[in-house]
């Protein structure tokens, strides 16, 4: 079955470290997305990829880094800079232009970071 | 610039009973509106959309919304809850240029 899968599902993390999420697609979706959610608080946008090589930063990108140098991965490095990263991370991809209207996003299952 | 507001955070209902999730938004420009759905520890599944056409939109398991150009509202509605509809319910925002998400109103199905 086409989905987005994305892991690890529950990771802890002390202060100092920088931790790598995972996510996969394959869908043959062009452009994906990472997004941040906290209690009360939406979604909100840390980056996203419209092409191979390329990406953009979204409302809160300070503290992340990300790459895409395969169409269906999408990994997001969570740094040290990251002054309060504890939070569920999803991951989303949509066919098109990103956020092209009709679009409809898709997204994985999340994964919940821990800081100790 | 573009926001949304969901204009209830919790929400409990009794299996059986009708529920209504309020959504205001704000543009400039014409949108398209979502509601997404948000199971336990799960990431998001897409409810319904207005894209054009009728403003009553159907979706799945018996949600309906409608949307209203007047009041700027795409209020989310179901006639009879079940148990499994408790979640997080999303309404969200597109203009081709951005996506903006409400914060969420949590429903909370009771027997």
């Amino acid at each position: 079955d086409g989905g987005i899968t994305q892991s690890p599902k529950y990771l802890f993390r002390k202060e100092g470290q920088n931790v790598t999420l995972s996510c996969e697609q394959n869908l043959n979706h062009d452009a994906m997305y990472w997004y941040r959610q906290d209690p009360g608080q939406g979604l909100r946008l840390i980056y996203y990829s419209q092409i191979v090589n390329d990406f953009q930063k979204g409302d809160i990108a300070e503290g992340y880094s990300v790459s895409r140098e395969k169409k269906e991965s999408f990994p997001l490095t969570v740094t040290s800079a990251q002054k309060n990263p504890t939070a569920f991370y999803l991951c989303a991809s949509s066919t098109g232009q990103a956020f092209s209207g009709a679009n409809v996003l898709t997204f994985g299952a999340g994964s919940r970071l821990t800081v100790l | 610039a573009q926001s949304v507001t969901q204009l209830d955070s919790q929400v409990p209902v009794f299996e059986e009973a009708p529920v209504e999730l309020r959504c205001n938004y704000s543009s400039s420009v014409s949108v398209y509106l979502f509601w997404y759905v948000q199971y336990p520890n799960q990431g998001l599944q897409l409810l319904l959309k207005y894209l054009s056409g009728s403003t009553l939109v159907k979706g799945i398991n018996g949600f309906e919304a409608e949307f209203n150009k007047s009041q700027t509202s795409f209020h989310l509605r179901k006639p009879s809850v079940h148990i499994s509809d408790t979640a997080e319910y999303f309404c969200a925002v597109s203009n081709d240029y951005k996506l903006s998400f409400g914060a969420g109103t949590t429903v909370t199905v009771r027997a």
